[in-house]
């Protein structure tokens, strides 16, 4: 099956700085890949959906320039999280469509990123 | 919208003990489903799938059956093991909701020796 990879899987900074991870589909091109967060006990909450060499759509309530998201080339996508507050501590997954083929509708998921915010 | 509703846990079983987890769904068009597992600390693998009308996914002992007449896809196992303890997500995909997951609010699952 596809693999993706995320990077780092997990990290500690301080209120107010900001931080980056990774996406990586490691052997296929990904076109969309998307972006969740998953709070304790909860289920996964749809952040936005990246397009390869196109902005992010964001889903409502997910603030745009908190949460940045670039996807500069087919098998890379990164969100930011900007000017990091202790409420921005999470699980966030990542996650990319196979497109076509017999991995239709099915999406590949990375193993995540767990932020801390002191 | 697309919804998926499944049983709420946590569910509590003992090994060797039977497992169904009901899961209904909500979609227009024709969504392809999905059963994932989340251990401890880890991303969402995935366990089966089914992407027509009366498909089996199966794997690990595991399976459910995509049944468009009662929109449902519970998962269900035979004989439970202490390491199939985790959180199951129930997901559907495509439709008319292309290229976007709506997933279940998570079951977990703990099997006792």
């Amino acid at each position: 099956g596809a693999v993706v990879s995320q990077h780092p899987s997990r990290v500690i900074c301080k209120s107010g700085t900001s931080v980056k991870i990774e996406c990586r589909s490691l052997d296929f091109q990904a076109t969309t890949m998307f972006w969740y967060r998953q709070f304790p006990k909860k289920s996964l909450m749809l952040m936005a959906t990246s397009n390869e060499g196109s902005k992010a759509t964001y889903e409502q309530g997910v603030e745009k320039d908190k949460f940045l998201i670039n996807h500069a080339s087919l098998t890379l996508s990164t969100l930011t999280v900007t000017s990091a507050h202790p409420e921005d501590s999470s699980f966030y997954i990542c996650s990319a469509r196979v497109p076509g083929g017999s991995y239709y509708n099915e999406q590949f998921f990375g193993p995540g990123t767990r932020l801390t915010v002191l | 919208g697309n919804s998926v509703t499944q049983m709420e846990g946590p569910v509590t079983l003992s090994e060797e003990a039977f497992l169904t987890i009901n899961c209904t769904y909500t979609a227009t068009g024709y969504p392809s489903l999905f059963w994932y597992v989340q251990y401890p600390g880890e991303g969402l693998q995935l366990l089966l799938k089914a992407t027509k009308a009366d498909d089996k996914g199966s794997n690990k002992g595991f399976e459910a059956t995509y049944r468009k007449e009662t929109t449902s896809f519970h998962l269900e196992k035979g004989s439970v093991q202490v390491s199939d303890s985790a959180v199951y997500f129930c997901a559907l995909s495509g439709g008319t909701n292309a290229g976007k997951s709506t997933f279940g609010d998570g079951t977990t699952l703990t099997v006792k020796p």
